[in-house]
């Protein structure tokens, strides 16, 4: 059962345009991570949210967690084609201790 | 402070033959986690050690196996290589299983 589903799975878009990628669970989770992976390099960490309802910016990389700590969305502003890559939201759902990954969304930004 | 290292980088081996693979974690990390993440699967989890105990472990044949000494370093193992084990294995370091940082992973091919 996969506890992390992430949406969309694929999207290619023209540079500038605004894009929003979702990870969805029924579990809480004390914390999400989101990663961005390069084809052929290892994922590199780009955000922790830990508290319900925060919201991080990161330049033109805007995260959010759920209020309930169940969902967390990754908006990128005026996306650019270094955006381009595979970004997954990862964390340890509350009464495991297994660090899972979600689906992955693979983004490609067309110049 | 030095990021994960994982040696080496490219692999080719032929199929029966075995494989180890070193992984050297960010300095203070005690949890070990290795992947494999191939085009058609995503990242799959293998196994975690903290303080070289296997802590966590996914759902791999007996082939794939590890270990983590006492400085933390890993070494994860695969005999009796098959065709489908051609793939990029990543190791990533953690303070406590949760937040995970990278390495640029090994890449496998088994002809």
């Amino acid at each position: 059962t996969q506890l992390l589903e992430q949406s969309p799975q694929f999207l290619s878009i023209q540079e500038g345009e605004n894009l929003t990628v979702y990870c969805n669970s029924s579990s809480v989770f004390s914390s999400l991570q989101w990663y961005r992976q390069e084809p052929g390099e290892g994922p590199v960490l780009l955000v922790t949210v830990v508290t319900g309802g925060e919201v991080k910016k990161l330049k033109r990389l805007t995260f959010q967690f759920g209020d309930a700590r169940k969902d967390s969305s990754l908006h990128i502003t005026a996306a650019q084609p270094g955006d381009t890559g595979l970004y997954l939201c990862a964390g340890v759902a509350s009464g495991t201790y297994k660090y899972i990954f979600g689906t992955g969304t693979r983004l490609k930004v067309l110049a | 402070k030095a990021g994960v290292t994982q040696t080496p980088r490219y692999l080719i081996k032929t199929r029966g033959q075995q494989v180890t693979l070193s992984c050297s974690p960010i300095s203070g990390h005690r949890s070990v986690s290795w992947y494999q993440q191939t085009p058609g699967q995503g990242l799959q989890f293998l196994f975690e050690y903290f303080s070289e105990t296997q802590r966590n472990k996914g759902n791999f044949p007996g082939r794939f196996s590890g270990r983590q000494f006492s400085n933390s370093r890993s070494e994860m193992n695969v005999s009796t290589l098959e065709l489908g084990d051609s793939a990029l294995y990543l190791c990533a370091s953690s303070l406590r299983g949760d937040t995970q940082y990278f390495g640029p992973g090994t890449r496998l091919l088994v002809l």
